[in-house]
């Protein structure tokens, strides 16, 4: 089962930041936090991933709280084309793989 | 780009027969991972191969096989098909396949059973 709970569904205006959240209060201290997008059934995307500290890239901004019971996804101006399916994983079983929830459809407004 | 690359894209066949997805990771990369993705479902994880060897089996059918080469390439057999094997089969790469480095995907295969 998935270790981590996302909302089904979020809008957000375009150029606008999108904040996805995701609980994940069963992680355990080596589990790092990933985070991919699946776009119309396009291969998953990597966005970002983190073990305690906040990440940043050129795609996302990754926030973990201190007790890493939950993250949030920060896409900081957000276009039409970051709709899509976002995944929050907590790896891994001890063949490090990751377990895939249902994920957030998000849905950029213009 | 992600760099890993699937064969084919698109591909239709009847029930009872026997397929061959072919994937080829990115350069440099040597672990590869088999997932199945059906319609509107999460991806479930199939197997994984790390520089030749099997290293995980997840919900995979008795009916599929992998392998992965000394090339590192790899190869999903899928056989005696049945309508509900009818799927998104993505095929993703590591470097060494350990918990703090990312997987990236190709583009999938597309299996349609009639």
């Amino acid at each position: 089962d998935a270790k981590t709970t996302q909302p089904t569904s979020m809008d957000c205006a375009e150029g606008r930041a999108a904040n996805l959240p995701c609980n994940h209060s069963t992680i355990s201290g080596n589990e790092y936090v990933y985070w991919y997008r699946q776009i119309h059934s396009q291969g998953p995307q990597y966005i970002i991933h983190g073990l305690k500290n906040n990440e940043t890239n050129e795609m996302a901004s990754l926030i973990i709280t201190e007790d890493r019971k939950s993250s949030t996804l920060i896409l900081p101006h957000a276009t039409l084309r970051d709709t899509a399916v976002y995944y929050c994983i907590v790896s891994m079983d001890s063949n490090y793989q990751l377990i895939w929830g249902a994920g957030t459809k998000l849905i950029i407004k213009p | 780009d992600s760099g890993v690359t699937q064969t084919p894209k698109h591909l239709i066949t009847a029930t009872g027969q026997r397929v061959t997805l072919r994937c080829s990771p990115r350069s440099g990369d040597l672990s590869v991972y088999w997932y199945q993705q059906s319609l509107d479902q999460g991806l479930q994880f199939l197997i994984q191969y790390y520089n030749g060897e099997e290293r995980a089996k997840g919900n995979i059918l008795e009916r599929f096989s992998a392998q992965q080469f000394p090339d590192l390439h790899s190869e999903l057999n899928l056989s005696s098909l049945e309508l509900g094997d009818s799927a998104l089969y993505f095929c993703a790469s590591s470097v060494e396949g350990i918990s703090n480095q990312p997987q990236h995907f190709g583009d999938g295969t597309r299996l349609s059973i009639l």
